[in-house]
């Protein structure tokens, strides 16, 4: 499979507890993005990489989310001290090099948190 | 703050029939919307996009119209089939921007 893939699929995490979720974008794919995704809502954007450079993080929701790429390759989303209202689909996106506008992005199928 | 509005959260049409998705958004800086597509337990899949400097993008059974003034983009699905049947998200950002705001989406259902 050649796709975005996200793991693990599923996470149960009590509050308080660190959370890390990895991402694998398809491999010749130089950007890379996080979103979160609440029920009824359509994906929300946290952060972007362009290769190792994380160019946007001001949308990451609190100082408790962090992520990184440090080769450029796969990306690591942490939670720290998870609260409830963290409880939601953590989707990852890659997509190509060469376009200077957003397109086409290919996501994973997520990562569903459920903080107790 | 909600920059991109899906107003209608279903809608079903019968097989064959148009079906019509509509997405409004407040941002003025936006210049390129795209169309997602989701069935449940996978990601959105790229649909079908356009930029600003358009009206319409066609691909094949697809096609999305831009109204700048109005501040509004519709998807028409033409002819409707069952497979179709998916929740659809209306995605903007501004040219040279990777921070693209979605709808909440419209769960379409396309009956046989």
């Amino acid at each position: 499979d050649t796709g975005v893939s996200q793991d693990p699929r599923h996470k149960i995490t009590k509050r308080g507890q660190n959370v890390t979720f990895r991402c694998d974008p398809i491999s010749e794919h130089n950007r890379l993005y996080w979103y979160r995704q609440t029920l009824g809502q359509g994906p929300e954007f946290l952060t972007y990489f362009q290769n190792e450079a994380q160019l946007e993080k001001s949308r990451l929701l609190s100082d408790r989310f962090s992520a990184e790429r440090p080769k450029g390759s796969f990306s690591t989303l942490e939670i720290q001290r998870t609260e409830q209202g963290d409880s939601a689909m953590y989707l990852c996106a890659s997509s190509p090099p060469g376009l200077a506008s957003p397109n086409e992005q290919f996501f994973g199928p997520g990562t569903r948190l459920t903080v107790l | 703050d909600q920059q991109v509005k899906q107003n209608s959260p279903s809608l079903s049409v019968q097989e064959g029939r148009i079906s019509i998705l509509n997405c409004d958004y407040t941002n003025s800086m936006f210049d390129y919307f795209l169309w997602y597509k989701k069935y449940p337990a996978e990601g959105p899949t790229f649909l079908i996009s356009i930029s600003s400097i358009k009206d319409k993008n066609e691909d094949g059974r697809f096609t999305v119209f831009l109204n700048k003034s109005a501040k509004h983009l519709s998807l028409h699905i033409v002819p409707s089939q069952p497979g179709d049947s998916a929740v659809y998200f209306c995605a903007a950002s501004p040219y040279n921007n990777n921070d693209m705001r979605f709808g909440a989406g419209t769960r379409l259902t396309v009956k046989p």
